[in-house]
């Protein structure tokens, strides 16, 4: 599967557009971008995720370039219960059966009041 | 509902000891998974199942060991020859066939040797 690369940490004020990029510039045809979020001592939590075409979900939204090599995660309206580590994974899902996640260790978001 | 069980929250083991951590679905998910987290990391792959009666080694697999008898459950022992078995432990199911959405996680288990 293919790397991902994400700041380590951003900040976003409440009630504002929280937009988190990921790139993965050398993902394949067959790859997922898949976005997982994970609050402090909890398991992650499935967002969204995205082939080509720009997804949205009630979560959030999922902008992926029209190369592939890079995504945006847009948190709408960000609200204190958004601050967590947010995980932009690429996932090969052709390999029916064996696809595994695996994480990096994701962007910090924290939401200021 | 639907969901992934893991207990206990909280353990703690004196050095030496095997410990065993509960992971129990009830989704009907073929797959389930096994990973490590430590502070500050992100999450490491340490055994996964596709199906009943198997399972195979993630990144990590050393000093741990799993078994796979019945869907719904997916035990993973930590045994004495892990060197640093200090962390937390989540659990993680499936659908098996590619893609859908995504995977189910546990609350996880944090485990302390002392």
């Amino acid at each position: 599967d293919a790397k991902t690369t994400q700041p380590t940490s951003m900040d976003c004020a409440e009630g504002r557009a929280a937009n988190l990029p990921c790139n993965h510039s050398t993902i394949s045809g067959n790859e997922y971008v898949y976005w997982y979020r994970q609050i402090h001592s909890q398991g992650p939590q499935y967002i969204i995720h995205g082939l080509k075409n720009n997804e949205t979900n009630e979560m959030a939204s999922l902008i992926i370039t029209e190369d592939r090599k890079s995504s945006t995660l847009i948190l709408p309206h960000a609200t204190l219960r958004d601050t967590a580590v947010y995980y932009c994974i690429a996932l090969d899902i052709s390999n029916f059966g064996n696809e595994k996640l695996t994480f990096g260790t994701g962007t910090r978001l924290t939401i200021i009041p | 509902d639907g969901g992934i069980t893991q207990s206990p929250k909280y353990l703690f083991r004196k050095e030496g000891q095997n410990v065993t951590l509960s992971c129990e679905q009830n989704l009907n998910h073929d797959a389930m998974y096994w990973y490590r987290q430590d502070p500050g990391q992100g999450l490491r792959l340490i055994y996964y199942s596709q199906i009943v009666n198997d399972f195979q080694k993630g990144d990590i697999a050393e000093g741990y060991s799993v078994s796979r008898e019945k869907k719904e459950s997916f035990p993973l022992t930590v045994t004495s020859a892990q060197k640093n078995p200090t962390a937390f432990y989540l659990c993680a199911s499936s659908i098996r066939t590619g893609g859908g959405y995504g995977y189910t996680f546990g609350s996880g288990t944090r485990l302390t040797v002392v």
